[in-house]
């Protein structure tokens, strides 16, 4: 069963670093989301990326997060200067169309440890 | 704002039926989620409901009512491997947007 790629599965990195997360989507899919969990909390929605845009962000989602589609393939979250808040698991998530029965479909996700 | 409540733990005993409810207000709605994620794990897709009713599928089943803004997800026979938190989530516009709850962490019990 296709499935969604992330690398890496841990990134270590200190503040005020620059990281990027990568993710391979659903080769069919059209939507394309990051999300990420804090420990012990809630999975909590950053952006959705549709044609090559982004269509929905959070307030999470500010100057210092950008996402990219360079490729047909890869879709990256990138963090200009990490502080010790952006601590996380981040889920790279896909859709394969709007609306009706497209559930979101996970990669295993990426461990940022910002020390 | 949005907001999805769920509660934070059960407890039920293997063999057992338990339901896990949700409530949401959300700004729009176009369809509600359920989602199993164990531990260090990612969420994996259980059901989608976007119609008044229920939906079942094997061991668990899902119901929503929008008058109400409600839905539970109904696990039967459970086993030990469906300790787990549950997450629902709520498809907020026809696109794009699904945010989800703060999950209900189930304990299983032999």
């Amino acid at each position: 069963e296709p499935e969604v790629t992330q690398t890496p599965s841990h990134q270590v990195t200190q503040m005020g670093q620059e990281v990027i997360l990568r993710c391979v989507p659903i080769s069919n899919h059209l939507y394309f989301y990051w999300y990420r969990q804090i420990l012990g909390q809630k999975v909590e929605f950053l952006v959705s990326f549709y044609n090559n845009e982004i269509s929905e962000k959070s307030e999470i989602f500010d100057d210092q997060f950008s996402v990219e589609r360079p490729d047909g393939s890869n879709f990256t979250l990138k963090i200009r200067s990490t502080k010790l808040e952006d601590s996380a698991m981040y889920f790279c998530a896909s859709r394969s169309r709007t609306g009706g029965y497209s559930p979101l479909h996970f990669g295993n996700g990426t461990r940022l440890t910002v020390t | 704002g949005q907001n999805i409540d769920q509660p934070t733990e059960m407890t039920a005993t293997e063999g057992a039926i338990v339901q896990i409810n949700c409530t949401y207000q959300t700004s729009g709605f176009n369809g509600l989620f359920w989602y199993q994620q164990h531990a260090g794990e990612a969420p994996t897709f259980l059901s989608y409901n976007v119609l008044d009713g229920l939906e079942e599928k094997g061991r668990f089943s899902s119901f929503l009512s929008r008058s109400k803004g409600y839905s539970y997800l109904l696990l039967k026979e459970l086993q030990m491997k469906d300790s787990a938190s549950y997450l629902c989530a709520v498809l907020m516009n026809r696109d794009d947007k699904i945010i989800f709850g703060k999950g209900t962490r189930l304990h299983i019990l032999p």
